[in-house]
């Protein structure tokens, strides 16, 4: 059974550029989320979908920030413009159902220029 | 403010010998655990997890203690291995709400052989 995918595994951007991170979750698995990682700190939830949905995206940090689950299945997080404190991880993770451990991709690193 | 703190930003254990990883929170409202471990380039990796109506579970050569009263969780790795050395990342999940993980900071694991 395939794992969560990410792509790219690597993205470098100047500040003001566009950049679309990819995820795809294992497959049958309702709940997708985004976190990151910053400077090696804690790892930080962004938001969370079940299916479509978006249920919890109390973590996106600000407007710049999109993300998108069409059809619940892959998700995409788009950040327009980008700016140097972008730059880290970005971590995707699905789980089955909520409140269960959740099965973590193996990251985009993001750096803004 | 870090709701879930590791205080040891490294350890070093000898090959063989126990290895204890220690986390405190500070939400009364989580009741499950996780704990994570993660390699360089990695995404991170469920180990072991635990739910606030149990104070150990155990998996091998990995146990988790929880201790509810003084809000802090344990992880044990006997014995330990070379294999073992990683970044080991603490989680807890609310009650309430998307079961978004909250996470430490995480603690470097070196075993030496």
């Amino acid at each position: 059974e395939a794992g969560v995918t990410q792509f790219p595994s690597h993205s470098v951007i100047e500040k003001g550029q566009t950049v679309t991170l990819r995820c795809d979750p294992i497959s049958g698995h309702d709940n997708l989320y985004w976190y990151r990682r910053v400077m090696g700190k804690e790892i930080k939830f962004l938001l969370h979908f079940v299916k479509e949905s978006k249920q919890d995206e109390s973590g996106m940090p600000n407007n710049r920030f999109l993300a998108e689950r069409t059809g619940g299945t892959y998700s995409t997080l788009k950040v327009q413009p980008a700016e140097l404190e972008d730059s880290g991880v970005y971590f995707c993770a699905s789980s089955q159902t909520m409140g269960t451990e959740a099965f973590f991709g193996q990251g985009t690193r993001l750096t803004v220029v | 403010d870090q709701q879930v703190k590791q205080n040891s930003p490294s350890l070093s254990v000898q090959e063989g010998r126990i290895s204890i990883l220690n986390c405190d929170y500070t939400n009364s409202m989580f009741d499950y655990f996780l704990w994570y471990k993660k390699y360089p380039a990695e995404g991170p990796t469920f180990l072991i997890s635990i739910s606030s109506i149990k104070d150990k579970n155990e998996d091998g050569r990995f146990t988790v203690f929880l201790n509810k009263s003084a809000k802090h969780l344990s992880l044990h790795i006997v014995p330990s291995q070379p294999g073992d050395s990683a970044v080991y990342f603490c989680a807890a999940s609310p009650t309430s709400g998307t079961y978004k993980y909250i996470f430490g900071t995480g603690t470097r694991l070196k075993v030496l052989a």
